[in-house]
């Protein structure tokens, strides 16, 4: 069965730390797909970033990079000079092959990032 | 471009009143999935449509949670009747192509629910 494991739950650094959320996801697929959204206090959920299992580059969007490695099956996700804006939570996802193809999305717990001033 | 649009953003409700939950999807996606966030369960899909017809609803938790999708730009969530348990955040979703694992899901603002 599909799972996604985001073993921190809670991480607080001080900002312009760099920090690294963890996720490790199982699927017995050969092609799928891992995203991850931020959620902040707000509470809405943003689209940050979606990867494709064929695909193992990393990938850098400014302060923001991501390191896919299938041979571990993680995704990890690294701010870089954390800002107090980064607070909120963040979720690692699979794109579930179900029936149908279906694209359903198998969300971690979440790690809930703190940056304090 | 307006992005998932959900209403209301906020109910409050008592145990054993009807609850309707509203969404409308990104123009020209074609797939919407409604989600359900709690602090035990975290996020947790309970039904999804492509092209307007239910596909999944094997997450819906019980009897008394219904879906439609009347058209391709609205979709209703109903609790009927609501229990204190239903307390949670829900979350609408868009998709441009139906079926398709790669396609990126939108997200709504959500409607946070609490059931006395």
């Amino acid at each position: 069965a599909q799972k996604v494991t985001q073993a921190q739950t809670e991480i607080s650094v001080v900002e312009k730390e760099d920090v690294t959320l963890d996720c490790v996801y199982e699927t017995r697929d050969t092609t799928y797909y891992l995203f991850w959204y931020k959620q902040p206090p707000s509470g809405e959920l943003v689209f940050l970033i979606r990867r494709n299992s064929f695909d193992e580059q990393n990938e850098i969007s400014g302060r923001y990079s991501w390191n896919f490695q299938k041979s571990t099956s993680s995704f990890n996700f690294t701010i870089t000079a954390s800002q107090v804006v980064d607070s909120a939570v963040y979720f690692c996802a699979l794109s579930e092959d179900g029936s149908g193809n279906t694209g359903k999305l198998i969300f971690g717990q979440g790690t809930t990032l703190q940056v304090k001033p | 471009d307006a992005g998932v649009i959900q209403s209301p953003r906020h109910e409050v409700t008592e145990m054993g009143q009807e609850v309707t939950l509203r969404c409308k999807p990104i123009s020209g996606h074609n797939s919407l999935f409604w989600y359900r966030q709690t602090m035990m369960r975290g996020l947790e899909l309970l039904i999804y449509f492509n092209n307007n017809v239910p596909i999944d609803d094997s997450g819906m938790p019980e009897d008394r949670f219904s879906a439609k999708m009347p058209n391709a730009s609205f979709s209703t969530l109903k609790i009927q009747p609501s229990e204190p348990r239903d307390s949670a955040v829900y979350f609408c979703a868009s998709t441009v192509k139906p079926g398709q694992r790669e396609d990126t899901q939108y997200f709504g603002p959500g409607t946070r629910l609490t059931v006395l």
